[in-house]
């Protein structure tokens, strides 16, 4: 009973470097979704996808990038990292919208320390 | 913008009372609100949802009420515990899919 599995849990990572973080579900949901969490500031919606091969931008996309090849994983890539992308990362999936059983599923988190 | 607010960031009670928190969205009708528990160090996790159409719904000690006039939602824990002390979130579909209020932290002092 996996649900959504986040690697790493925790990462440090210096001005500049590169990372990706993982994803998986095993659930077969076509919906998933990648938000950050800062202090006070709840949840933010950093890209998502509704299908393979289909990604789109959210609230705060910039400095990350996803790609879905299958409908099992997300990953969410920084390319140069930078102090304000510290934060904790969390993967979430779900069943189509206004489905029956409408809600998210959510990993448990990656946190993130950009130095 | 469409917006959610959680309008305190915490709140403390005692064990056997009923905690109330409040959610309230501005600038658009959702068609339904949800409610998550979050604990430290873990992702959140559904416990509710309710529709416009629905003015109450129940699940063991929990009852959220959805006011669309007064554009408010209510989560109540009744009889509540130390167990029940964490992070709750309201959420609702928008135009970046789901989104979030800032949260609730309850404690229950035993």
């Amino acid at each position: 009973n996996a649900g959504v599995t986040q690697t790493p849990k925790f990462r440090i990572l210096k001005i500049g470097q590169s990372m990706t973080l993982q994803c998986a579900q095993d659930m077969n949901h076509n919906y998933m979704y990648w938000y950050r969490q800062d202090p006070g500031m709840g949840l933010k919606l950093i890209y998502y996808s509704v299908g393979a091969g289909i990604t789109d931008k959210g609230e705060v996309p910039n400095g990350y990038n996803v790609s879905r090849s299958t409908t099992e994983d997300f990953p969410l890539r920084l390319e140069l990292a930078a102090p304000s992308q510290t934060s904790v990362y969390f993967c979430a999936s779900s069943p189509p919208p206004d489905s029956t059983n409408e809600k998210l599923f959510f990993g448990s988190g990656t946190q993130l320390s950009v130095l | 913008s469409q917006k959610i607010e959680q309008n305190s960031e915490a709140l403390n009670i005692q064990e056997g009372k009923t905690a109330t928190l409040t959610c309230n969205y501005t600038n658009y009708s959702p068609a339904y609100l949800q409610w998550y528990r979050q604990d430290p160090g873990r992702g959140p996790v559904f416990l509710l949802l309710i529709r416009e159409n629905e003015k109450e719904k129940r699940k063991e000690r929990l009852k959220v009420t959805f006011d669309t006039t007064l554009k408010q939602s209510l989560f109540h824990i009744t009889a509540s515990q130390p167990a029940d002390s964490a992070t709750y979130l309201c959420a609702t579909s928008g135009t970046y899919k789901y989104i979030f209020g800032t949260g609730t932290r309850l404690k229950v002092l035993a």
